[in-house]
């Protein structure tokens, strides 16, 4: 079945240091890829997205590109910040199962040290 | 975006009695709706999904009996945890799936049996 395999964290970086945290996936079909993050005692919030092969999602200073040929996702970030401390979860949705689950990776938490 | 609340955000039962939490669209209409477990620090688990009017699926190893749910409209969906006990304790996310089958996702409930 589809699957999600994030890198295990916690990561630890020092303020404005480069992130990346990896995310490879396996589908049957023509998934759909999803980052969220989310902050202590709450939900998730869409990070960014992409929904074919070469699409590069942005939001925050975040990027994600949607990588066929190596099945990633991967997470960057060029600068982070202390506020970007949080637990980030990468995901696919495959309509093409006809299911339109999402399936969750294990979920990287980060930590940023002013 | 699309907005999802639930409520209530926390809940204290005691032991043996029965939580019910809700799920609401603001502003748009879920077609689908999901409701997930998280426990701490791991991912979310998806429990089931459920489409208006009609009886949810349930994953493998998820209680029916134990974790009712109804979607009586495509705004609202309701989880209700029956004699909880402590090991129900936990953080429950649902989410609310639109037409493009993109799902957004509430803020959480945790709840606590004593």
């Amino acid at each position: 079945g589809d699957s999600v395999t994030q890198m295990e964290g916690p990561v630890t970086l020092s303020e404005e240091a480069f992130l990346t945290i990896n995310c490879t996936y396996t589908a049957t079909g023509y998934p759909s890829l999803f980052w969220y993050v989310q902050y202590p005692g709450e939900g998730l919030q869409l990070l960014l997205k992409a929904t074919k092969a070469d699409d590069k999602g942005s939001n925050k200073g975040f990027e994600a590109t949607y990588r066929k040929e190596t099945t990633s996702f991967h997470l960057e970030k060029g600068s982070v910040q202390v506020s970007d401390s949080a637990v980030y979860f990468c995901a696919l949705s495959d309509a093409t199962s006809g299911t339109y689950k999402y399936i969750f990776g294990t979920g990287t938490r980060l930590k940023v040290l002013a | 975006g699309a907005v999802v609340s639930q409520h209530p955000s926390r809940v204290i039962c005691k032991s043996g009695t029965s939580v019910k939490i809700e799920c609401r669209s603001l502003d748009f209409q879920a077609t689908t709706m999901f409701w997930y477990r998280q426990f701490p620090k791991q991912s979310l688990m998806l429990m089931a999904t459920s489409n208006e009017g009609s009886k949810a699926t349930y994953e493998q190893g998820v209680e029916k009996d134990k974790f009712l749910i109804n979607h009586a409209s495509l705004t609202l969906s309701t989880l209700t945890v029956t004699s909880a006990h402590p090991e129900d304790s936990s953080f429950y996310i649902c989410s609310g799936g639109d037409d493009n089958n993109e799902q957004f996702f509430g803020p959480g409930t945790r709840l606590t049996v004593l």
